[in-house]
């Protein structure tokens, strides 16, 4: 069975800085996706960013970026130019490609933006 | 406005009642999910359905059930039996056909009490 680590239960950035968030996750499979969700104080989960395995460049999305170790089954989200509306937990997820549709979610990490 | 709603957003049950969650999405998905969010731990998934009729257990099923009877809908039921139900329960669904966009879309959650 697949699994996610989030090792980081709290981390803290200051405005305008860059912070890294870490994720790592097991599997036998070469192909999946993964995902970068985001939930503010409202509770809606909303999604950051997406990588597909078989693709070797690192996804991008605005100020959010990945870095995607496949050998190393890292996949790492980095904030720059942090917001105070960056403020939130973020859960890093695991998408089989060949089983069911399932999400596979790690802990969480939630993120402070300090002025 | 596509999206997923559902309802109530805070639920208060007396122990030993059956409760049932509401959850509709109009963005023409195949797939719509269950998933149980509590403190200090990501999204487990309870029950999870792939087309109108079917649907299959997640990591966490015993005590809750599901019906899918059309497309938009997929209401979750809490049952007497689940042990500790106080928990903030989120819907989601996924396009399963389109190979552009394995995303899961999140509905803003509904915070069930029981005492």
């Amino acid at each position: 069975a697949q699994t996610v680590t989030q090792s980081q239960p709290e981390m803290s950035v200051q405005e305008a800085e860059t912070v890294t968030l870490s994720c790592t996750y097991d599997t036998s499979e070469s192909d999946y996706y993964l995902f970068w969700y985001k939930q503010p104080p409202s509770r809606q989960m909303i999604l950051v960013i997406r990588q597909e395995a078989y693709k070797q460049q690192n996804a991008t999305e605005n100020r959010f970026s990945v870095n995607f170790q496949k050998a190393a089954k890292s996949f790492s989200l980095k904030i720059s130019d942090s917001q105070l509306g960056d403020a939130a937990m973020y859960f890093c997820a695991y998408r089989s490609v060949s089983t069911a549709s399932k999400l596979t979610f790690g802990t969480g990490t939630r993120l402070q933006v300090t002025l | 406005d596509g999206g997923i709603t559902q309802s109530p957003k805070y639920l208060f049950r007396k122990e030993g009642q059956n409760v049932t969650l509401s959850c509709e999405q109009n963005l023409n998905h195949d797939a719509m999910y269950w998933y149980r969010q509590d403190p200090g731990q990501g999204l487990r998934l309870i029950y999870y359905s792939q087309i109108v009729n079917d649907f299959q257990k997640g990591d966490i099923a015993e005590g809750y059930s599901v019906s899918r009877e059309k497309k938009e809908s997929f209401p979750l039921t809490v049952t007497s039996a689940q042990k500790n139900p106080t928990a903030f329960y989120l819907c989601a669904s996924s396009s399963e056909f389109s190979f552009s966009s394995y995303e899961q879309y999140f509905g803003p959650g509904t915070r069930l009490t029981v005492t």
